[in-house]
């Protein structure tokens, strides 16, 4: 496989459960994003790992948790989450700090509904 | 603050042109993004722009004027395929990215 891929495509939770997302690239990127797309809003930083080490956490609640066991695999484990999470995550990679020559790449992300 | 406006939806017609706007106020600028998303897929890279003008690639185009703080994403021979979400984005000054809440292009025959 190449590229950027999410599993599950499609989730749907409790407010009780624990599930998690997972992220897996084939680029050998250094970089990598979880995002939150919600409709007609614009994407949403969540995490950023970089070489492993996570290198930003934007003010997410911590019904979030990720985990980033090496450079080709980011995992979202959610727990207790509430309705309004429902939206669509998204899993990005690219090689290095972001400039014109360094872009993202992204999954189709997992949709998520918490019911 | 630091915002990224685009219109949330436009039409065209199958074989036209259209030019989808974004303006930007972002704490310094390194770069503006554009990306296209297919509904229920992965945004794709479309074009970045980081000095003004005009950079062209087949049937798409992206513009940019740092002066302005704007930029338009140009696309040509419009194509029923080419229905999608177009997602600007402007890098600021720390290298993040600030995202527009993207403009949903709909292509009629």
């Amino acid at each position: 496989e190449t590229g950027v891929t999410q599993t599950p495509r499609h989730l749907v939770m409790g407010m009780t459960n624990k599930k998690s997302l997972k992220c897996e690239q084939h680029l050998g990127h250094n970089a990598m994003y979880w995002y939150k797309q919600s409709a007609k809003k614009p994407l949403e930083l969540m995490f950023v790992y970089n070489f492993k080490e996570q290198t930003e956490n934007n003010s997410v609640p911590s019904r979030f948790s990720p985990e980033c066991p090496n450079s080709s695999h980011l995992f979202l484990h959610l727990h207790t989450l509430q309705p309004e999470d429902s939206a669509l995550y998204l899993c990005a990679s690219s090689q290095g700090e972001l400039t014109g020559a360094n872009v993202l790449t992204f999954g189709a992300g997992s949709r998520l509904t918490v019911l | 603050g630091q915002n990224i406006d685009q219109p949330t939806e436009m039409t065209a017609t199958e074989g036209a042109i259209v030019q989808i706007n974004c303006t930007y106020q972002t704490s310094g600028f390194n770069g503006l993004f554009w990306y296209q998303q297919h509904a229920g897929e992965a945004p794709t890279f479309l074009s970045y722009n980081v000095l003004d003008g005009l950079e062209e690639k087949g049937r798409f185009s992206s513009f940019l004027s740092r002066s302005k703080g704007y930029s338009y994403l140009l696309l040509k021979e419009l194509q029923m395929k080419d229905s999608a979400s177009y997602l600007c984005a402007s890098l600021d000054s720390n290298y993040q990215l600030i995202w527009g809440a993207g403009t949903k292009l709909i292509i009629k025959p």
